[in-house]
């Protein structure tokens, strides 16, 4: 079956710290492979995304790379803010399907 | 305005009492997904639609749960008899079309049974 695993938080951080944020998945097929951030009191927003293997997605400063090799996702970014502080979500669909499958989030904290 | 709404934002009943969370897809979009997050966990998938047409229920947990888009736009997930385990925040996202297209969801509603 189709799952997503996170590394549980809270990870707390100081401003301009590097983070990673982990995520592995297992799949039947050839997935795609998403993050979504969840700010304080808002809905889940799309982050960035990656389509196939060795795939970077990109946005805000953040980075994630497709490693079908190890069947990770991993969430990076080189130097955080305080306004970085929300839940990430990594998920994931396959392109035959339509549901997503989510992980269970890990907040982060990032302190001034 | 342009994002996916969903109403009401918060929504308290008395167990046994039947709710109603309505969502507003963003216009031209065919697939529409409701999820169910439980407090601290990832949202879990109930249903999907596309246009009018139900492809998939396989995550409503019981036949409580009944969800309907009668005309490809608005949805409305209904649950009968609610139960305490019900509690939890509803998702609605939509997508151009399906696949693995980005869904865009909307802000939730919170649902609580006393």
């Amino acid at each position: 079956g189709n799952s997503v695993t996170q590394m549980e938080g809270p990870v707390t951080l100081s401003e301009e710290a590097f983070l990673t944020i982990n995520c592995t998945y297992t799949a039947t097929g050839y997935p795609s492979l998403f993050w979504y951030v969840q700010y304080p009191g808002e809905g889940l927003q799309l982050l960035l995304k990656a389509t196939k293997a060795d795939d970077k997605g990109s946005n805000k400063g953040f980075e994630a790379t497709y490693r079908k090799e190890t069947t990770s996702f991993h969430l990076e970014k080189g130097s955080v803010q305080v306004s970085d502080s929300a839940v990430y979500f990594c998920a994931l669909t396959e392109s035959n399907f339509n549901k997503f499958y989510f992980g269970s989030g890990t907040k982060l904290n990032v302190k001034p | 305005g342009a994002g996916v709404s969903q109403s009401p934002r918060y929504k308290v009943a008395k167990r046994g009492q039947d709710v109603a969370l309505r969502c507003d897809p963003i216009s031209g979009h065919v697939s529409l997904f409701w999820y169910q997050q439980a407090l601290g966990q990832g949202p879990e998938f109930l249903t999907y639609f596309q246009n009018e047409a139900q492809l998939d229920k396989s995550g409503l947990p019981s036949d409580r749960f009944f969800a309907e888009r009668p005309e490809g736009s608005v949805s409305t997930l209904k649950i009968q008899r609610t139960q305490q385990e019900d509690s939890a925040v509803y998702l609605c996202a939509s997508s151009l079309q399906g696949g693995n297209q980005p869904q865009h969801f909307g802000d939730g509603t919170r649902l609580s049974i006393l």
